[in-house]
């Protein structure tokens, strides 16, 4: 089945820097590819996501590169600010209705 | 329009109890699933469901029952808690497959098994 794989566990930036999350999967047949914010204590949201035909997408401060080849995927967020600090989860759907999640990703945005 | 409505939010069991968590959404959507996270482990699907008398398995069923006999309800019951399913438990939905859309996750359950 389907493995995700999400790195650094950990990221801390100071406000305004950018922030760069990314991820691996296994499965070539995976072909949906989002990723979701998770405030302390509330339910994850998805915040953007990116399909197997298409290399990178944009929204705001916020961008994900896809590499099909190399099956990594990655989130950037640019000119960060505290209310980003989060933990953010990628996932991918392979061939099957199961959607996976990576172990996530905590950022902290320092002021 | 509620959305995703999990219930009960806090629970303790005892090792051996059995619990249904219990999850509803108004949204008329096809796809609904149960993850679990825990610290460190991100959310791992334990099982879903495509639409109303089909149900699956995800990546951590044992040890959870599922059923969806309506579009709008999904329960998840465990026969026989053990502490390793000391976790929080998130009911989530999505119009047409996982790959239509957005997921829209329940507020979540956690549940502590002593």
């Amino acid at each position: 089945g389907e493995n995700v794989e999400q790195h650094p566990s950990t990221l801390s930036v100071q406000e305004g820097d950018s922030a760069v999350i990314k991820c691996t999967y296994s499965d070539s047949a995976s072909n949906y590819f989002p990723w979701y914010k998770q405030e302390l204590g509330k339910r994850p949201q998805l915040i953007i996501d990116i399909r197997s035909n298409v290399g990178e997408k944009k929204d705001q401060r916020i961008a994900v590169t896809l590499n099909k080849t190399a099956k990594h995927f990655s989130l950037h967020i640019t000119e960060t600010q505290p209310e980003d600090s989060a933990v953010y989860f990628c996932a991918a759907k392979g061939g099957s209705e199961k959607l996976v999640f990576g172990k996530g990703m905590k950022l902290t945005v320092n002021p | 329009n509620a959305g995703v409505t999990q219930t009960p939010k806090f629970q303790v069991l005892k090792t051996g109890q059995s619990m249904t968590l219990q999850c509803a959404q108004d949204m008329n959507h096809e796809y609904m699933s149960w993850y679990r996270q825990d610290p460190g482990m991100g959310l791992r699907l334990i099982h879903y469901s495509v639409g109303a008398g089909i149900t699956d398995q995800g990546e951590v069923p044992n040890g959870y029952n599922v059923s969806r006999s309506t579009t709008e309800d999904f329960p998840l019951r465990l026969l026989s808690a053990a502490p390793s399913q000391t976790s929080v438990y998130f009911c989530a939905s999505s119009y047409g497959t996982v790959s239509t859309g957005e997921l829209f996750f329940g507020e979540g359950s956690r549940l502590t098994v002593l």
